[in-house]
């Protein structure tokens, strides 16, 4: 069963415009991680914030976390044809195993 | 660094048979970690390995089973396959000390069933 819902399910935006995906989680968490997907490939970490944190920056992401609301966003400044992909939230609870709890995903298309 | 190495990348099987996937995880990463991907379900947590053991397992089958050598490298086996199995199959390591800290995830095995 997934962790959470994203949203949107789809964007579609215009090259050099902003993207945001906003995510939400059910359960208390350790880590929100974001991951990338390009054409059903393997997915590639972009950014972990832990649970005492707030905000976190990353070359042109920029990622927050409100563990009162459950939610998460994830900002993509200045867009590029190559961030069209598809975009995963993934939660890491306490726990001792490794399991991380996926979202459904944004499929992000930027148009040139 | 060298990656998470999944083989093979492509597997077509035919119902009824059953399929053996292939993880190497990073060099000293201990914790090797499987998912499956379909559009229906999205991505699944199936079972975590460490150092040889099965930590966790998520809500599948028995057909789907796997193991741990003592080099971390891992396998997933998948019995009896059903069309339904159909995915993208994807390990990922983790370590949570040192250089290469988190989850690295391979680039999965396209499973087929027909």
């Amino acid at each position: 069963s997934q962790q959470g819902e994203e949203d949107p399910q789809a964007l579609s935006i215009q090259e050099g415009e902003n993207a945001t995906m906003n995510c939400s989680y059910k359960t208390s968490i350790n880590n929100l991680q974001w991951y990338r997907q390009n054409s059903g490939r393997g997915l590639v970490h972009l950014i972990l914030i832990r649970s005492n944190e707030r905000e976190k920056h990353s070359g042109r992401l920029r990622v927050t976390l409100d563990t009162s609301k459950k939610s998460s966003s994830l900002l993509i400044t200045a867009s590029r044809a190559a961030d069209t992909a598809s975009y995963f939230c993934a939660t890491d609870a306490f726990s001792r195993a490794q399991k991380l709890v996926f979202g459904q995903g944004t499929r992000l298309t930027i148009n040139p | 660094k060298a990656g998470v190495t999944q083989t093979p990348r492509y597997l077509i099987k035919t119902r009824g048979q059953q399929v053996t996937l292939s993880c190497s995880p990073i060099s000293g990463h201990r914790s090797v970690s499987w998912y499956q991907q379909t559009p229906g379900q999205g991505l699944q947590f199936l079972f975590e390995y460490f150092s040889e053991t099965q930590r966790n397992k998520g809500n599948f089958p028995g057909r789907f089973s796997g193991r741990q050598f003592s080099n971390s490298r891992s396998e997933m086996n998948v019995s009896t396959l059903e069309l339904g199995d159909s995915a993208l199959y994807l390990c990922a390591s983790s370590s949570w000390t040192g250089p290469n800290y988190g989850y690295t995830f391979g680039s999965g095995t396209r499973l087929t069933v027909v």
